[in-house]
């Protein structure tokens, strides 16, 4: 099955720094890519996704890239605010056609003023 | 809309106790998912349905049960608590259908067994 690994655990940065987390998976017929955003108490909530025909997307100040080559794929977040804090999950969908997603282990994000 | 609806959001359970957790979606979406989230373990997958009585096993399902009678609801059943199931679970809908690949959460319910 699909394996993600994810990093880093935790990460801190200062407000209006960029932050980066990165993602590894192992199963080439992965197909689609999401990220999610979860806050304290609360269920994740997808930020942003792409998919496999696609290396970058952009979304206001989050961006995700894709390297199928090498099975990796990343979160970028520019111009952090304080509410950026959270923890961000990747995500592998694999088995194409099953709608089934495997997470990363999760980074908690904070961001210092 | 109300989104993915999960109840309870705590429960206390004796081990041996069984219960169900309830989701239900009103978006019409045909996957539906359980999730349970450990510390530094991310979220794993434990059933998943991709349409009305259809069913199938993800990760972990050992411990647990599912149906989907509707489209609306997918409960899960804990047959016989016990404390590694103490956890925080997750349902989650999608409709890929209609291009909404991303899951949309419910808002958790927190189970502990003691």
């Amino acid at each position: 099955g699909e394996n993600v690994e994810q990093h880093p655990s935790t990460l801190s940065v200062q407000e209006g720094d960029s932050a980066v987390i990165k993602c590894t998976y192992s199963d080439s017929a992965s197909n689609y890519f999401p990220w999610y955003k979860q806050e304290l108490g609360k269920g994740p909530q997808l930020i942003i996704d792409i998919r496999s025909n696609v290396g970058e997307k952009k979304d206001q100040r989050i961006a995700v890239t894709l390297n199928k080559t090498a099975k990796h794929f990343s979160l970028h977040i520019t111009e952090t605010q304080p509410e950026d804090s959270a923890v961000y999950f990747c995500a592998a969908q694999y088995r194409q056609g099953a709608q089934k997603l495997v997470f990363g282990q999760g980074t908690r994000l904070t961001i210092n003023p | 809309n109300a989104g993915v609806t999960q109840t309870p959001k705590f429960q206390v359970l004796k081990t041996g106790q069984s219960m169900t957790l309830q989701c239900a979606q009103d978006m019409n979406h045909e996957y539906m998912s359980w999730y349970r989230q450990d510390p530094g373990m991310g979220l794993r997958l434990i059933h998943y349905s991709v349409g009305a009585g259809i069913t199938d096993q993800g990760e972990v399902p050992n411990g647990y049960n599912v149906s989907r009678s509707t489209t609306e609801d997918f409960p899960l059943r804990l047959l016989s608590a016990a404390p590694s199931q103490t956890s925080v679970y997750f349902c989650a809908s999608s409709s890929p259908k209609t291009g909404n690949y991303g899951y949309t959460f419910g808002s958790g319910t927190r189970l502990t067994v003691v």
